[in-house]
């Protein structure tokens, strides 16, 4: 079975300007979590969403938001970016809500010009 | 909200050594997991370890929850070792929230 898959790798934008990342869970898995990885520090927990509906949000201004699709992969939007938005996005899956185990993706590196 | 702090915050390490990674956390929590970071930035799960020892290899890894730690045993180290561990931990909220990280660098 396929791991959790992120696209693109990695993207370039300009300050201003808006971001849509992508993200599909483990087969089977219900869950998704976005994470902002700045460097030099631990990843930061933006959103969780469960079943299509949000489940959980961060210290994280309106300009992130997320969705849910039925066969629950999942969307991260920036908009406005800034520069210190330049971080790696990660997503992680799981099986359900709670303390389950999360498998993360390889990420998606963000730099904001 | 809860607090996990990793320590030592940096580590060297000839291959072939031991070494014993830290994580404390400020409150109780019912799940934690250890993390390797690659240097292409990919989290690869190491333990699953909520309270007791588990063992994969030349890891392990044993949490005390009463006590609010967690140890990770690295031995024989190897180069491929190299990278940055993670603990995180979930306290019964939506969230893992995770700790400061340790860096670990194996010299051949």
């Amino acid at each position: 079975d396929a791991g959790v898959t992120q696209s693109p790798t990695h993207l370039i934008k300009t300050r201003g300007q808006q971001v849509t990342l992508r993200c599909s869970p483990i087969s089977g898995h219900k869950s998704v979590s976005w994470y902002q990885q700045v460097l030099g520090q631990g990843p930061q927990f933006i959103f969780q969403y469960y079943e299509k509906e949000e489940r959980g949000r961060g210290n994280f201004p309106d300009r992130f938001s997320a969705r849910q699709f039925p066969n629950y992969s999942s969307e991260l939007n920036v908009n406005a970016l800034l520069l210190g938005d330049s971080a790696l996005y990660l997503c992680a899956s799981s099986l359900a809500l709670g303390g389950e185990k999360l498998f993360f993706g390889s990420g998606t590196q963000l730099s904001v010009l | 909200g809860i607090q996990v702090e990793q320590s030592p915050p940096d580590l060297i390490l000839q291959e072939g050594a031991n070494s014993t990674l830290r994580c404390n956390f400020s409150d109780s929590v019912n799940n934690l997991q250890w993390f390797h970071q690659n240097p292409w930035g990919q989290l690869i799960n190491l333990f699953y370890i909520p309270s007791g020892t588990k063992q994969n290899g030349r890891l392990s890894a044993t949490t005390v929850a009463t006590e609010r730690y967690s140890l990770l045993y690295i031995s024989s180290s190897q180069t491929t070792d190299s990278g940055v561990y993670f603990c995180a931990v979930h306290s019964g909220t939506y969230k893992y929230i995770f700790g400061t990280g340790t860096r670990l660098k194996v010299l051949a």
